[in-house]
């Protein structure tokens, strides 16, 4: 069964704190994609990569960076964890050019204390 | 029962009634459309996708149906069961980039048994 991993399904973190979050996907997908979900204002594209060591802002890309480098895993780093980053965070893969969208991972609802 | 997409983010149904979930899209370009479900928990799985040159198109008992003239996409989900019972998004590939896609806030979909 083909399919996306986050590394955690919740984390708690403090105000400062560099955090990680890890996705890997089994698919050999060219693109992934990090989102964060907040109640009310959907999916919102933080970051995106289109091949190894390839990366592009999405919309809301202001206190996270990104790393690729390997094709299977994408990682989402928060810098210094503010408490406005708390939220549900969803990585995605998909093929290039390819229909049916999305695959997407469970989740990490990570908490900044 | 019936939505209006962001403005009555949940609907509740009896079980075995006919669901229809509503969404507006806001660019006129957009050519490919997708339907996901995302029960607590989980992240967001696909359900059905439409192109733009068809009006309708119908999987096991949903059925999308697409109005290019007013933006509007809807999902019809026949004789409703409790496993339905998620949050439903609708997803808008935009600039001809089947690797970008744009999601709505989402409609929580009550079923009562």
């Amino acid at each position: 069964d083909v399919k996306v991993t986050q590394s955690s399904r919740y984390l708690v973190k403090r105000t400062g704190e560099k955090v990680f979050l890890e996705c890997v996907q089994d698919m050999d997908h060219e693109n992934m994609f990090w989102y964060r979900q907040d109640p009310g204002l959907g999916l919102r594209l933080i970051y995106f990569s289109y091949d190894v060591k390839m990366k592009e802002k999405g919309d809301i890309p202001e206190g996270y960076s990104v790393s690729r480098e390997k094709k299977e895993r994408f990682s989402l780093i928060l810098e210094s964890a503010s408490t406005n980053q708390t939220s549900m965070y969803l990585c995605a893969s998909s093929w290039t050019g390819g229909s049916y969208g999305y695959t997407f991972g469970s989740g990490t609802r990570l908490t900044v204390v | 029962g019936e939505s209006v997409g962001l403005h009555l983010p949940t609907l509740s149904v009896q079980e075995g009634d006919n669901s229809i979930i509503n969404c507006a899209y806001s660019n006129s370009a957009s050519d490919y459309f997708i339907w996901y479900k995302q029960e607590s928990g989980k992240g967001p799985q696909f359900i059905i996708d439409i192109r733009s040159n068809m009006d309708k198109r119908q999987g096991q008992r949903v059925t999308v149906l697409l109005n290019k003239t007013v933006k509007h996409l809807s999902l019809q989900i026949a004789a409703t069961q409790p496993g339905d019972s998620a949050v439903y998004f609708c997803a808008e590939n935009r600039e001809n980039n089947f690797n970008k896609f744009y999601f709505g806030s989402g409609t929580k979909l009550n079923v009562k048994p």
